[in-house]
């Protein structure tokens, strides 16, 4: 059963273009998460996806930062008109979406480093 | 979101026992306790989770007191590739499953 796959691992944008980063979560996992981490610091949540629904975006830029998770295929965080404050570590997570009172763990991928230049 | 605090950084030797330390004194009554480890340029992983006394699985202990206000991540007889960064988070599943980080505690394996 693989885990949770990011690519690409790396990304080098120019100020201005636009940065997809993909994301297929685990065999079975409906829910996915959004991470960013800044050298040095630890990870900052961003948005939280159900197939074909945002369920918390509380952490998301509200300019140029989108996220989807389609019905079919990876879910894509896209970055428009990059800056250089964008580079950043990019991870993604996610889990099977079983009820209970645990939270429930967060199986991480090796995330996607983006440098804007 | 409880707010944590554990150390910066901590320095041991191979075989030895590390014990990690979170502070979480606000945690309210629904809220776990859940650490993560990460290694470079590598996503984090769960390690264990646990609301109140001691759990135990393969890799580590956590041990939390009555007063649930801290929670001590124990490692027994690290080696080199123990060598990485632990988080403890504080949450529950009402804060809509989001994992809050903080700056985490750097540990050093020296042989």
């Amino acid at each position: 059963n693989a885990g949770v796959m990011q690519n690409p691992r790396h990304l080098v944008r120019r100020r201005g273009q636009e940065a997809r980063l993909r994301c297929s979560p685990m065999k079975g996992h409906s829910h996915v998460y959004w991470y960013r981490q800044l050298p040095e610091e630890g990870l900052k949540f961003m948005v939280y996806l159900q197939k074909e629904n945002i369920i918390d975006e509380s952490g998301m830029p509200k300019e140029r930062f989108s996220a989807e998770f389609p019905k079919e295929g990876p879910s894509i965080l896209r970055i428009q008109q990059v800056v250089r404050g964008d580079s950043a570590a990019y991870f993604c997570a996610s889990s099977p979406g079983v009820q209970g009172g645990l939270l429930e763990t967060q199986y991480f991928g090796p995330g996607t480093r983006l440098l804007v230049l | 979101l409880a707010k944590t605090t554990q150390p910066i950084s901590m320095d041991s030797y191979e075989g030895q026992e590390v014990n990690i330390t979170c502070s979480h004194n606000n945690i309210a009554t629904n809220d776990y306790i859940t650490w993560y480890q990460q290694f470079p340029s590598q996503g984090p992983r769960f390690i264990i989770q646990g609301y109140k006394t001691k759990v135990t699985n393969e890799v580590a202990s956590l041990f939390i007191p009555a007063d649930r206000k801290s929670s001590t991540l124990s490692l027994p007889r690290v080696s080199l590739s123990d060598t990485a960064v632990y988080y403890c988070l504080v949450g529950d599943k009402g804060a809509g499953n989001k994992l809050t980080f903080g700056g985490g505690t750097r540990v050093l394996v020296k042989p």
